[in-house]
């Protein structure tokens, strides 16, 4: 069965404090590899598209890497407004359709 | 671009009346629609693919007469919940999905209670 895993679960960080978070998948045949922010009561915004596996992304503090196994969401620097829940989702096989992990609610302290 | 507009964006409903809930794609052509549902502090959980012109169809656990999906055009898609109850107040969410490059998009969402 087709898995998305990510931790942590939640993560506090002081503003500047760099950290990564983690997106380990099981999936046979993987399309792609997606990263989304979600704010309190808003439909999640698209980060990165990731196909395989060594593949690179970057986008102001974020950047997406991926490999065979896992991909991991670093965040450089990060600010206040980074606060967000980050979700992962995996696109495999033949379907259309994207399997979230429960994603990771984030914090950044002033 | 690349934008799914979805309405309303909540809504208080008593028990056993029906909700419908809106998708639109307003700069692109959505040949399919997922609809997903969302608990507090919880993921996203996909409850029904809907393609343009055919029945939706629905994930296991999922009561298809209960959870109503019409995608009668390439820029609308329908969720009703029928007779609705306190158990299906949630986070109703929509997703297109635009290019193989750019992937899914979602509408803002709708945030149902039922009392």
């Amino acid at each position: 069965e087709d898995q998305v895993t990510q931790s942590p679960e939640a993560l506090r960080l002081q503003e500047g404090e760099s950290s990564s978070l983690n997106c380990s998948y099981t999936v046979s045949g993987l399309r792609g590899l997606f990263w989304y922010r979600q704010d309190p009561g808003k439909g999640p915004e698209f980060l990165f598209t990731l196909y395989s596996a060594g593949e690179e992304k970057e986008k102001e503090r974020l950047k997406a890497t991926l490999t065979k196994k896992e991909s991991f969401l670093h965040i450089t620097a990060p600010k206040p407004e980074d606060s967000a829940t980050y979700l992962c989702a995996v696109q495999a096989g033949r379907d259309d359709k994207i399997i979230f992990g429960k994603g990771t609610r984030l914090h950044i302290l002033p | 671009g690349a934008v799914v507009s979805q309405h309303p964006s909540w809504v208080i409903c008593k028990s056993g009346t029906s909700v419908k809930i809106e998708c639109r794609s307003l700069d692109f052509q959505a040949t399919t629609m997922f609809w997903y549902r969302q608990f507090p502090k919880q993921s996203l959980m996909l409850m029904a693919t809907s393609n343009e012109g055919s029945k939706a169809t629905y994930e296991q656990g999922v009561e298809k007469d209960k959870f109503l999906i019409n995608h009668a055009s390439l820029t609308l898609s329908t969720l009703t919940v029928t007779s609705a109850h306190p158990e299906d107040s949630s986070f109703y969410i929509c997703s297109a999905r635009v290019t193989e490059s750019y992937g899914y998009t979602f509408g803002s969402g709708t945030r149902l209670t039922v009392v």
